[in-house]
């Protein structure tokens, strides 16, 4: 099993949807969970931080971590087309390099 | 403004001719990796450095070094670029261990003939 999986998409929804993005990881340690935001020709950036189990708000978006199922996601609401990007999570122990996800590329069609 | 710079944002080469990409950080950290990015693969780390004259290997070193003579730069080097080497390429800065943010710079974009 790979370390951190994550459904590459694309995933093409219409302006205002719900947006669910998702990944699991297999390494118990893991306690910071980050997720990474990458615009088309950009580096990527820091979008949402979340220390150990729970949810976590920031706008529009919120951040869920189940540390039990080994399950992350990132919730978007009122999905706008300047969300559209791809998606990298990145979920971490804090000793070792980050691992991140493929990526999911999002598309919010106007 | 802190940033992370990368140059040259985009390089052609051929096979063998060695090339360095410069990596420079403003933000006085001590993290600094290289990664590479390729469709399908994702983002994967090449080296990282986690000081001055500190550096170790990620997932992919192969045909790959590094230098950590400065805080603030990180230069990737290819002794003998092949075409599998073809790649975005990303370095990133962070202020401390691997719980800390990560600021990655804009992108080298290298294609190897």
């Amino acid at each position: 099993q790979k370390e951190v999986e994550q459904d590459p998409g694309p995933l093409s929804v219409p302006e205002g949807a719900i947006v669910s993005l998702n990944c699991t990881y297999s390494n118990s340690a893991f306690q910071y969970f980050m997720w990474y935001r990458q615009y088309s020709r950009k580096g990527p950036e820091l979008l949402m931080y979340t220390y150990s189990s729970g949810n976590k708000e920031d706008g529009r978006f919120t951040a869920q971590v189940d540390k039990s199922s080994k399950y992350i996601s990132l919730f978007i609401r009122d999905s706008q087309p300047s969300d559209s990007a791809t998606y990298l999570c990145a979920p971490n122990s804090g000793n070792t390099p980050l691992v991140f996800g493929k990526g999911t590329r999002l598309s919010v069609i106007a | 403004e802190a940033q992370v710079t990368q140059n040259p944002r985009y390089l052609i080469t051929v096979t063998g001719k060695k090339l360095t990409v410069t990596c420079s950080q403003n933000m006085n950290h001590e993290y600094m990796s290289w990664y590479r990015q390729d469709p399908g693969l994702g983002l994967r780390q090449i080296y990282y450095s986690m000081n001055v004259e500190v550096t170790d290997k990620g997932d992919v070193p192969e045909g790959y070094k590094v230098s950590r003579k400065e805080k603030r730069n990180f230069p990737l080097i290819l002794e003998s670029p092949s075409p599998n080497q073809t790649s975005l390429y990303f370095c990133a800065s962070s202020p401390g261990p691997w719980g800390e943010t990560q600021y990655f710079g804009p992108g080298t974009r290298l294609l190897v003939l």
